[in-house]
């Protein structure tokens, strides 16, 4: 399998984009989710096959994938954004998550 | 409202094997894939394996030869099992479902549900 590299660590100031990435040699071939996943809960799923909202997941969240990275983007973010971020993916039939992603907002 | 709720022993001691059942109430089993994830104390997430409701089985490499993952249709549960532990199995463990996007097709799905996770803890 391959991995999916996410940066550790990354903040924002309230109303700002924030843009997270996922990179990995292979997610052209597959479909990409994102997970936030705030102290002590279980993850939540924001986006699934690359840019589809779950309902009831706001509009600000929006994904894409370019082939080789997949990107969150957080418009407008909110304080209630911060939390840890995870992006998922496919290596043939093998669920892959990225090491996470640790938003800020300040 | 579908609900998933993970259910075992929070304590296992090493080279044992760790038991979890995964049940699931306000919707079937049947029609969807089911994945067991794990989260070390601190860490991120990790895939274990996981199961369509016809019992076809997939699970991590880096597990495989440990992992045995099975369905109780008729009583809407899934179940894992993880033999010979350690410290490194220390977590707490997710179960999931693949129910958004393809269903039938792992690769296009989401996690839409998910458990609200259970701490095992390997020590003797």
């Amino acid at each position: 399998s391959y991995d999916l590299t996410q940066p550790p660590s990354m903040s924002v100031s309230p109303g700002q984009t924030a843009i997270i990435t996922c990179s990995g040699d292979k997610l052209g071939d597959s479909y990409a989710s994102w997970y936030q996943q705030k102290p002590g809960q279980s993850p939540l799923l924001l986006i699934y096959q690359d840019k589809k909202r779950p309902s009831g997941i706001p509009e600000r969240f929006s994904g894409s994938n370019s082939g080789t990275t997949v990107t969150l983007t957080i418009s407008g973010t909110q304080a209630v954004d911060e939390a840890d971020y995870y992006c998922q993916a496919w290596d043939n039939s093998f669920m892959l998550f990225g090491g996470g992603t640790k938003l800020t907002v300040l | 409202q579908v609900q998933l709720q993970e259910s075992g022993p929070g304590l296992v001691k090493p080279s044992e094997t760790l038991s979890l059942t995964c049940s699931v109430s306000g919707g079937s089993i049947s029609g969807y894939y089911w994945s067991w994830i794990r989260q070390p104390p601190g860490k991120g997430l990790e895939w274990i394996g996981n199961i369509y409701y016809t019992g076809y089985t997939n699970s991590n490499p880096s597990l495989k030869s440990r992992v045995t993952i099975s369905v109780d249709t008729p009583k809407n549960r899934f179940s894992l099992k993880l033999t010979s532990v350690t410290a490194s199995d220390t977590a707490v463990y997710f179960c999931a479902r693949h129910g958004l996007g393809r269903v039938d097709i792992v690769g296009a799905t989401g996690l839409d549900h998910w458990g609200q996770g259970t701490l095992v803890t390997v020590s003797s």
